[in-house]
């Protein structure tokens, strides 16, 4: 079956540290990949999608591409700022799955200190 | 209201208890879920509903009831919870048209506390 693996937390990292959380996933087809954000006390929101080989979605800074031969899907940001203090997690969707299933990794908590 | 909203935000009960929590999306989607989020554990989906049929059922207990009585209303039954079972439950909802992809919108989720 399908599984997305992401590095373990917590990552703990200054202000205007670069921060990279990698993903790496299994799918038998092809699946379309995401980054969603936990802030304190909330749901999860999207960050960033991709939804074919190559693809890079950005959003808030973030940056991540679909590498198909590698099949990863690492988060980068170049500034962090103590904002981004959250839980990050990756997930894949398998097109061919009824309801676009999501299938998540484990989550990676990042800490920003001033 | 806008998105995707969940009530109570917090709920404590006994074992003994019957509760429900509801969910309801403002984004005219036909797909909603329910996940369980417990602490050190990875995001578990509970259920899928798409054009208010149910999809998958992840082999949640019985002691868990979802129901979908049209595509903008999602509920999760509740009764004799377990200690175990708390944990923050979390709705989402998407666009489901044919296996093409669209993102899941998730709303602020219910912490719940079962003593």
């Amino acid at each position: 079956g399908d599984s997305v693996t992401q590095m373990e937390g917590p990552v703990t990292l200054s202000e205007e540290a670069f921060l990279t959380i990698n993903c790496t996933y299994t799918a038998t087809g092809y699946p379309s990949l995401f980054w969603y954000v936990q802030y304190p006390g909330e749901g999860l929101q999207l960050l960033l999608k991709a939804t074919k080989a190559d693809d890079k979605g950005s959003n808030k800074g973030f940056e991540a591409t679909y590498r198909k031969e590698t099949t990863s899907f690492h988060l980068e940001k170049g500034s962090v700022q103590v904002s981004d203090s959250a839980v990050y997690f990756c997930a894949l969707s398998d097109p061919g799955a009824a309801g676009n299933k999501l299938t998540f990794g484990g989550g990676t908590r990042v800490l920003v200190k001033p | 209201e806008t998105g995707v909203t969940q009530t109570p935000r917090h709920l404590v009960m006994g074992m003994t208890n019957k509760k429900s929590l509801k969910c309801e999306q403002h984004l005219g989607h036909n797909a909603m879920y329910w996940y369980k989020q417990s602490a050190k554990k990875p995001l578990e989906l509970m259920f899928v509903y798409s054009l208010e049929e149910r999809v998958e059922n992840n082999s949640v207990p019985s002691r868990f009831s979802p129901e979908c009585p049209n595509s903008s209303h999602l509920f999760l039954h509740l009764h004799t919870l377990q200690p175990e079972d708390s944990a923050l439950y979390l709705c989402a909802s998407s666009q489901a048209s044919g296996g093409a992809y669209n993102e899941q919108f998730f709303g602020p989720g219910t912490r719940l506390t079962v003593l």
